[in-house]
C-alpha cells in the first residue's frame, strides 16, 4: 500500500485566482501517475495520466508536472472558474490505484 | 460508449442489515475495481477483478463484505451485516487493462451512497 499525500486538504479561492496543489508519493516501484477531478454527485473524471519524469501536460487552463525521482505532482489551474469547483485525486499506480485523500476546491465568484 | 454503471445511487439501511450493489463496467473492459470512499478519506480499493478472477482483496473485510464478478462482466458487492462504520459511497471502476500497464486508465461510476443507521 502506497502513502500518497495531498495537499492542502481544502482550499478556497477567488473567481480569476490561480491555485496550486501537491501531490506526494513514494518514488519507488512507480508506474504512473493519475489525476482525476471529481464533482459531487458526479463520476470521478480522468485528467492527465503522466509516466515519465518531467512530464507536463496541459488541458485547457489546468496542467499537471511530474518529478518521479523526488515523487511528487503538482496541479496547476490558471484563472480559476466556478466550475472548477471540485475534489482533486491524485493515484500513482504500481500494482493499483492508490489514491490520496485529495484536495477540495471551492472557487468562489 | 457508455459508462460505468453502478445502482442503487443512494441506500440507507439499519446496523445489522445486509446490502447489495451492482455494477456494469464499461463493455471489454476486462479489469473492475470497487472503491469504498469515507467522507474526508480518498478512495480505498476493496477489490480488483481481473476478468472474473481476484487480483488483490487485501483490503476487503472478508467477514462481512463479500464481492463476486460471475462471467466476468457485471459484479456485484455486498455487505452483511452492515456496520455504522461502513457507512461511504462505494464506487466502482473499470479499466481496459490492469494497473501493471503503463497508461492504463480507469473509469468510475456515479457511485453508491450508503448510510448505516
Amino acid at each position: 500500500i502506497l502513502n500518497v499525500e495531498q495537499s492542502p486538504q481544502s482550499l478556497h479561492v477567488q473567481e480569476g485566482d490561480s491555485t496550486n496543489f501537491t501531490c506526494s508519493f513514494p518514488s519507488s516501484n512507480f508506474y504512473a501517475l493519475h489525476w482525476y477531478r471529481w464533482e459531487t454527485a458526479k463520476s470521478p473524471e480522468a485528467l492527465f495520466v503522466m509516466t515519465l519524469n518531467g512530464d507536463e501536460k496541459k488541458k485547457g487552463r489546468i496542467s499537471a508536472t511530474l518529478n518521479t525521482k523526488e515523487g511528487y505532482s503538482y496541479l496547476y489551474i490558471k484563472g480559476s472558474q466556478p466550475e472548477d469547483s471540485a475534489t482533486y485525486l491524485c493515484a500513482p499506480t504500481g500494482n493499483q490505484f492508490y489514491f490520496g485523500t485529495g484536495t477540495s476546491l471551492t472557487v468562489i465568484p | 460508449e457508455a459508462g460505468v454503471a453502478q445502482s442503487p445511487r443512494y441506500k440507507i439501511i439499519e446496523k445489522r442489515q445486509s446490502v447489495a450493489f451492482w455494477c456494469n463496467p464499461i463493455s471489454g473492459h476486462a479489469t473492475l475495481y470497487w472503491y469504498q470512499q469515507i467522507l474526508g478519506q480518498g478512495p480505498k480499493l476493496l477489490i480488483q477483478f481481473q476478468n472474473n478472477g481476484v487480483v488483490d482483496d487485501s483490503q476487503l473485510p472478508k467477514d462481512r463484505f463479500s464481492a463476486e464478478r460471475l462471467k466476468g462482466v457485471d459484479s456485484t458487492l455486498k455487505i452483511q451485516p452492515a456496520k455504522l462504520e461502513d457507512s461511504a459511497v462505494y464506487l466502482c471502476a473499470s479499466s481496459r487493462t490492469g494497473t501493471g500497464v503503463l497508461n492504463t486508465e480507469a473509469f468510475f461510476g456515479q457511485g453508491t451512497r450508503l448510510t448505516v443507521v
